[in-house]
């Protein structure tokens, strides 16, 4: 069956230190792939996505590459600010897109 | 409202008690899924609606759980005889079509004591 591994927290980083979140999968057939995050108090937000090998999906400064040599789909963010402090799941869903397997999460804490 | 809704936010409940979740999903969208976020893990799939009909609910741990969504809009989540291993956060979304398009609710937090 499908399954995600994502590196475990939690992570403390300085503001603007970079960032990295490791995430490999496995799946059968072409899965799609993505981030979320989970702020103190808040719902799963999608983050970013990419849908076929060597995409790569970016948002609010956060990017992921598509690595389906490697089965990996690491998050990056050149420069953390405080507000970027929360839970990150990597995640990935099937052909059907009737469900997503999510990694354990990260717990990211950026201090001033 | 915008966005999924769930209530409560927060419910304890003793050991053999029946419990009874509720989404509202956003108005319109097709499809609606249900997770449990134990804690410290990441959601897991439970079940999912295309409007009133449940086509998958491979992921519900026991017959003590149930889910229905009879007019394809609002669902309801309960969990018979609760067990404290059913204490986690549980998780509604709702999409167009597919939970690649999914918008989460902020979820159930439910302690069984």
């Amino acid at each position: 069956g499908n399954s995600v591994t994502q590196m475990e927290g939690p992570v403390t980083l300085s503001e603007e230190a970079f960032l990295t979140i490791n995430c490999t999968y496995t799946a059968t057939g072409y899965p799609s792939l993505f981030w979320y995050v989970q702020y103190p108090g808040e719902g799963l937000q999608l983050l970013l996505k990419a849908t076929k090998a060597d995409d790569k999906g970016s948002n609010k400064g956060f990017e992921a590459t598509y690595r389906k040599e490697t089965t990996s789909f690491h998050l990056e963010k050149g420069s953390v600010q405080v507000s970027d402090s929360a839970v990150y799941f990597c995640a990935l869903s099937g052909a059907a897109g009737n469900k997503l397997t999510f990694g354990g999460g990260t717990r990211v804490l950026v201090k001033p | 409202g915008a966005g999924v809704s769930q209530s409560p936010r927060y419910k304890v409940a003793k050991r053999g008690q029946d419990v009874a979740l509720r989404c509202d999903p956003i108005s319109g969208h097709v499809s609606l899924f249900w997770y449990q976020q134990a804690l410290g893990q990441g959601p897991e799939f439970l079940t999912y609606f295309q409007n009133e009909a449940q086509l998958d609910k491979s992921g519900l741990p026991s017959d003590r759980f149930f889910a229905e969504r009879p007019e394809g809009s609002v669902s309801t989540l309960k969990i018979q005889r609760t067990q404290q291993e059913d204490s986690a956060v549980y998780l509604c979304a709702s999409s167009p079509r597919l939970i690649t398009e999914a918008f989460f609710g902020q979820g159930t937090r439910l302690t069984v004591v």
